[in-house]
């Protein structure tokens, strides 16, 4: 089974800082994809950024990055120059390689606020 | 090209009702996920359909069922509602059931159960 911890309590950001938002995850699967997604209070999810477990090199698009440390099982989301448009939910979330289907299994989320 | 829609936007219920929730896949994608959010918590998966057939299914019970037409929009029923079926319901299509194929999310239906 797989699982997404995201334990932080809201988080605030002055606006232009950047900003550390942290997942640990747990499965007993090789290979597996790690995925961050912003959910604004329209509710839609926005992909921001991946990173596969195979992966060598960390993931970043952007402002977003990805400090992928496999040994300890995190994939924390760095945002860079936060702006007033990233105060949403942000959710971690895993999928198996390999399996039947493609489900994506999400932790519970982290709500930031970014301060003018 | 059109993105991933959902209908309706919300819906009021009361207890042992039975809902239709929709959802129209983007252009070329052949699979769609459900997911349920309920409030402050993230989405749970309830199950995905890939040409039509079921592929796979989260831990809900035969109550949510689903089905898949062949312009592969989908519907999500649900039967016997109860309290707790309260929550905002995702829809997500993908051009494969892959990992590596991305799932695009539509804005929602919020369900709530009275």
């Amino acid at each position: 089974a797989q699982k997404i911890t995201q334990t932080q309590p809201g988080m605030f950001v002055q606006e232009k800082e950047a900003v550390t938002l942290d997942c640990t995850y747990d499965t007993s699967d090789p290979s597996y994809g790690l995925f961050w997604y912003k959910q604004p209070s329209s509710g839609e999810m926005i992909f921001l950024i991946y990173q596969g477990s195979y992966d060598q090199q960390n993931a970043t698009e952007g402002r977003y990055s990805l400090n992928f440390q496999k040994a300890r099982k995190s994939a924390n989301l760095v945002i860079s120059a936060s702006q007033l448009g990233d105060s949403a939910m942000y959710f971690c979330a895993m999928r198996k390689i390999a399996g039947a289907n493609s489900k994506l299994t999400f932790g519970k989320g982290i709500t930031l606020s970014v301060r003018p | 090209e059109t993105g991933v829609t959902q209908s309706p936007t919300h819906l009021i219920k009361t207890r042992g009702q039975q809902v239709t929730l929709r959802c129209s896949s983007q252009s070329g994608h052949n699979t769609v996920s459900w997911y349920q959010q309920a409030l402050g918590q993230g989405p749970q998966f309830i199950f995905q359909y890939y040409r039509e057939e079921e592929n796979g299914r989260g831990n809900f019970p035969p109550r949510f069922s689903g089905l898949q037409f062949p312009n592969y929009s989908s519907e999500l029923n649900v039967n016997a509602l109860e309290l707790d079926d309260s929550a905002l319901y995702l829809c997500a299509s993908s051009s494969g059931t892959d990992f590596y194929n991305e799932q695009f999310f539509g804005p929602g239906t919020r369900l709530t159960v009275l």
